[in-house]
């Protein structure tokens, strides 16, 4: 079976860092996405894990540890625009499967 | 690059109607596309998965006489939602996955939202 796990919300405060974990158990793993979600946009791509550890980009980074079904979305120097929802996905055996999002509000 | 367009942005129709949704992929070639359906503060929830020159594979539950689903070819897909009823009054997103992407990134269109009345 098909299962994602994240955080429904979180609070941060802005110029703060926010670690948003996910966690999976599917069929098959062929890699995992993060995805942010504005309210009433569709998902814009984050990161693309397929290997253990750590993929830095600018002021997001993505971790990914296989054994484990574990992987997680680092945030630093918040910003406001950084409210949004933030969905893991996981593509195995069968295409993306989405957790259900983690709305992260950035407060000043 | 990896542009995905959908039109219309947002439709409003009659009960009983049919809508028809694009998709496109402007700067690479599609070989599949996917279309999702997402009600508020809910995830998407894939719908179908399309690969050009054939039938789509409709997810369990998807009615696929009613959510007509075309890919006719390397950049358009279409979705066609017959005889609307106000329960599926939704945001319609299509992604597509390009033919020389090795990492399976999937590429949003910026959605489509239905009303029926």
């Amino acid at each position: 079976g098909q299962n994602i796990d994240q955080p429904t919300e979180m609070t941060a405060t802005e110029g703060a860092i926010v670690q948003i974990n996910c966690t999976y158990q599917t069929s098959g793993f062929n890699g995992l996405f993060w995805y942010q979600q504005h309210a009433g946009e569709a998902p814009t791509f984050l990161s693309y894990n397929v290997l253990d550890g750590l993929e830095e980009k600018g002021r997001f980074s993505s971790f990914l540890s296989r054994s484990k079904g574990y992987s997680y979305l680092l945030l630093k120097e918040l910003q406001m625009k950084d409210s949004a929802s933030y969905l893991c996905a996981v593509i195995g055996n069968t295409p993306l499967v989405f957790g259900k999002g983690t709305r992260l509000s950035v407060i000043a | 690059g990896a542009v995905v367009s959908q039109h219309p942005s947002w439709v409003i129709c009659k009960s009983g109607t049919s809508v028809k949704i694009e998709c496109r992929s402007l700067d690479f070639q599609a070989t599949t596309m996917f279309w999702y359906r997402q009600f508020p503060k809910q995830s998407l929830m894939l719908m179908a998965t399309s690969n050009e020159g054939s039938k789509a594979t409709y997810e369990q539950g998807v009615e696929k006489d009613k959510f007509l689903i075309n890919h006719a070819s390397l950049t358009l897909s279409t979705l066609t939602v017959t005889s609307a009823h106000p329960e599926d009054s939704s945001f319609y997103i299509c992604s597509a996955r390009g033919t020389s992407d090795s990492t399976d990134t999937q590429y949003f269109g910026p959605g489509t939202r239905l009303t029926v009345l």
